[in-house]
């Protein structure tokens, strides 16, 4: 059973330039979370998605930032315009259940590393 | 709000001693709590969970916490540490997504 994948693993992107990440939960999984984790630094909540649905969007910023997750396919994290701060590692997560049950762990993919220079 | 603190940024211990790696909660109604390691460069893999019911959680690896209500604490904890636990260990509480602590590096020296 394959777990999260996603690519590119290794993402460089010139200032002002668009940026997508590609996130294909574990089967079975319909639930996937976004998360940034900046140099030096935890791990910060962007966005929570159901199959064609944002359940919780609250830690992605207001601008230039948008995910969806289609009914067939790839959850896709997109970011317009890119800016040096957005330089960052990009983690998807996945679990098999409805997160506000609490007891699902995440599953989380390797990463992208996106550099913007 | 629901959260964690990890008080220590780094933690160091030999190799064949036991290790903690702190964590308290601040959580309103029954939390849920998780441990995660993550390796250079990886993503992060799931160590362990607290969700209800014994205190002490057993994990991966060897490892386990113990739930600890009065002190609000869920610390990390293995009897025997080895070279190859080094690496960043993140304790998380889940409100929906998970909201995770600020990461404590492990370093085992032989």
């Amino acid at each position: 059973n394959a777990g999260v994948m996603q690519n590119p693993r290794h993402l460089v992107r010139r200032r002002g330039q668009e940026a997508r990440l590609r996130c294909s939960p574990m089967k079975g999984h319909s639930h996937v979370y976004w998360y940034r984790q900046l140099p030096e630094e935890g791990l910060k909540f962007m966005v929570y998605l159901q199959k064609e649905n944002i359940i919780d969007e609250s830690g992605m910023p207001k601008e230039r930032f948008s995910a969806e997750f289609p009914k067939e396919g790839p959850s896709i994290l997109r970011i317009q315009q890119v800016v040096r701060g957005d330089s960052a590692a990009y983690f998807c997560a996945s679990s098999p259940g409805l997160a506000g049950d609490g007891g699902y762990e995440q599953y989380f993919g390797p990463g992208t590393r996106l550099t913007v220079t | 709000a629901q959260s964690v603190a990890q008080p220590e940024d780094q933690v160091n211990v030999a190799e064949g001693n036991p290790l903690t790696v702190k964590c308290t909660y601040s959580v309103s109604g029954n939390p849920y709590l998780f441990w995660y390691v993550q390796y250079p460069n990886r993503g992060l893999q799931f160590l362990l969970k607290y969700i209800t019911g014994d205190n002490l959680v057993k994990g991966s690896y060897g490892f386990e916490a113990e739930f600890n209500k009065s002190q609000t604490s869920f610390h990390l904890k293995k009897p025997s540490a080895l070279v190859s636990d080094s690496a960043l260990y993140f304790c998380a509480v889940n409100v929906g997504a998970l909201n995770f602590g600020k990461g404590t590096s492990l370093l085992v020296t032989p």
